[in-house]
């Protein structure tokens, strides 16, 4: 039972590269998202999807895009790295958009852009 | 608007109790959490309330939700070291444009917990 897994855990990249963070749920959940945590913000949400093939922006969404082909994976894409995208990302899932007691994070990932 | 504030830092002593505090603005949330977040590591749900509940108590964790002022609380009774993490609250609000399940966290609290 993986739950939600995120990979990679740690990310160094140079400004202007682009790279995907991976998202994987094995629980059949309708609802993934990805958040991006700040030092003193909490975290904020950065793209959603309800459903395979359904996505739509969250509060921070510029400089990222997603995508949702299958209902398991939820990758997220940085076009062109910036140093303003370094953060912890977190990606959650939950069954459906009325589980509010059921959603479920990954371990995060640790992206720097120098 | 959804906005969900904490104070950033809490220091308390070990066998103490520990109050952790929230506020909210969106008096349509319909659960309200509390996640815990150790160094390094993801985010662990702690505890969560519905909306329509005063109070819910889990072993040494005791959340209160005063619905009135929007004020939610973490309470954690005893608290040890292992303790020692950041704690956020988030509030969800069903059926928001079709986001579903589209929490908003508050900033973190930074719980201390000395010999």
């Amino acid at each position: 039972n993986a739950g939600v897994t995120q990979t990679p855990k740690f990310q160094v990249l140079k400004t202007g590269q682009s790279m995907t963070l991976q998202c994987a749920q094995d629980m059949n959940h309708e609802y993934m998202s990805w958040y991006r945590q700040d030092p003193g913000m909490g975290l904020r949400l950065i793209h959603y999807s309800v459903g395979a093939g359904i996505t739509d922006q969250g509060e921070v969404p510029n400089g990222y895009n997603v995508s949702r082909s299958t209902t398991e994976d939820f990758p997220l894409r940085l076009l062109s790295a910036a140093p303003s995208q370094t953060s912890v990302y977190f990606c959650a899932s939950s069954y459906s958009k009325d589980s509010g007691n059921t959603i479920y994070f990954g371990e995060g990932s640790w992206l720097t852009v120098v | 608007g959804e906005d969900v504030e904490q104070s950033l830092f809490l220091s308390v002593r070990e066998g103490d109790s520990s109050v952790i505090n929230c506020t909210y603005t969106d008096s349509s949330s319909t659960y309200l959490y509390w996640y815990k977040q150790e160094p390094g590591a993801g985010l662990q749900l702690l505890t969560y309330i519905f909306s329509n509940m005063d109070m819910k108590q889990d072993q040494r964790l005791t959340v209160l939700l005063n619905k009135k002022d929007k004020h939610l609380s973490l309470r954690i009774a005893d608290t040890q070291t292992g303790d020692s993490a950041i704690y956020f609250c988030a509030e969800s609000i069903l059926g928001v444009t079709g986001g579903g399940n589209k929490l908003t966290f508050g900033t973190g609290t930074q719980l201390k917990v000395e010999l």
